[in-house]
C-alpha cells in the first residue's frame, strides 16, 4: 500500500490567496482526519470524517478554513483567504476504524508557508 | 479535557543505552494510546498502538507499556542505535472523539 499521500508537500503562498491542500487515505479506511502542526501548538485536529462525512470540525480554526471529502478515496483542506499566521505543516491521517480502535496512519505533510 | 504531557522535552544517550521516553495523560477514560515517531521534514509514523485493556505492545527492540490507573504510558527503547534519533510522540484517544498529542520527546543517540 503507498500510505496516505498529500499534495502539494511545499506550498509558498502571498497573504489573500486561496490554498487547497489535497489527500488520498489508505484504500479501505473509514476515518479520515486533518491536523495542523506548529512550533507553537504542536499537533491540532482540525477536522475528522467518518466515511466522507464530516463528524467534528471544532478544531477548524475559523471560517477560512473548509475541508470536504467527495469520495472515500480524496479529500481537500482549503484556506481562502490565507493568512501568514496559517503558515504550519498540515497533516492527512487515515485509520480502519475511529478513535476507539483504530491506529493512526499520517501522511508526509504539506508544508504551507504564507507570505 | 485530555491533556498529554511528555519529559523530558530532549534527551541524548550514548549508543548501546538502553532509555525510556514518558508519556503522561490526565483523562484515564482513554480508548487507547499510540507511539509514533517523527523524522525532521517528515511526517508521523506509527509505533505501538495499545488498547486500554492492554498492559503493553513489544515491536522488535520497542516496548511500550500503559498504565491508565496512574495515568501514564512509557516507550522502552533497547540498545539505542543512532537511526533511532527522532522526535517521539504519544497520543491519547478519549471516548470525546479526540487524539490528543503530547509536544514529543526528540531523542539523540550518539555513536
Amino acid at each position: 500500500d503507498a500510505g496516505v499521500i498529500q499534495s502539494p508537500r511545499h506550498e509558498v503562498t502571498e497573504m489573500g490567496q486561496e490554498v487547497t491542500l489535497r489527500c488520498k487515505p489508505i484504500s479501505g479506511h473509514d476515518y479520515l482526519f486533518w491536523y495542523r502542526q506548529t512550533m507553537m501548538r504542536g499537533l491540532e485536529l482540525l477536522i475528522y470524517f467518518n466515511n466522507n462525512v464530516p463528524i467534528d470540525d471544532s478544531g477548524m480554526p475559523e471560517d477560512r478554513f473548509s475541508a470536504k471529502m467527495p469520495n472515500a478515496s480524496f479529500s481537500t483542506l482549503k484556506i481562502q483567504p490565507s493568512e501568514p499566521r496559517d503558515s504550519a505543516v498540515y497533516f492527512c491521517a487515515s485509520s480502519l476504524g475511529g478513535f476507539d480502535t483504530g491506529e493512526l496512519f499520517f501522511g508526509e505533510g504539506s508544508r504551507l508557508t504564507v507570505l | 479535557k485530555q491533556e498529554v504531557t511528555q519529559i523530558p522535552a530532549a534527551l541524548s544517550v550514548p549508543e548501546g543505552e538502553n532509555l525510556v521516553l514518558n508519556c503522561s495523560f490526565t483523562d484515564s477514560a482513554i480508548y487507547n494510546l499510540q507511539w509514533f515517531r517523527q523524522d525532521p521534514g517528515k511526517g508521523l509514523t506509527s509505533l505501538l498502538l495499545i488498547q486500554s485493556s492492554q498492559r503493553e505492545q513489544t515491536s522488535g527492540r520497542l516496548n511500550a507499556s500503559l498504565d491508565k490507573s496512574s495515568g501514564r504510558s512509557t516507550l522502552y527503547i533497547a540498545a539505542s542505535q543512532p537511526g533511532d534519533s527522532a522526535t517521539y510522540l504519544c497520543a491519547g484517544n478519549t471516548n470525546a472523539g479526540k487524539s490528543t498529542f503530547g509536544d514529543g520527546t526528540t531523542l539523540t543517540v550518539k555513536p
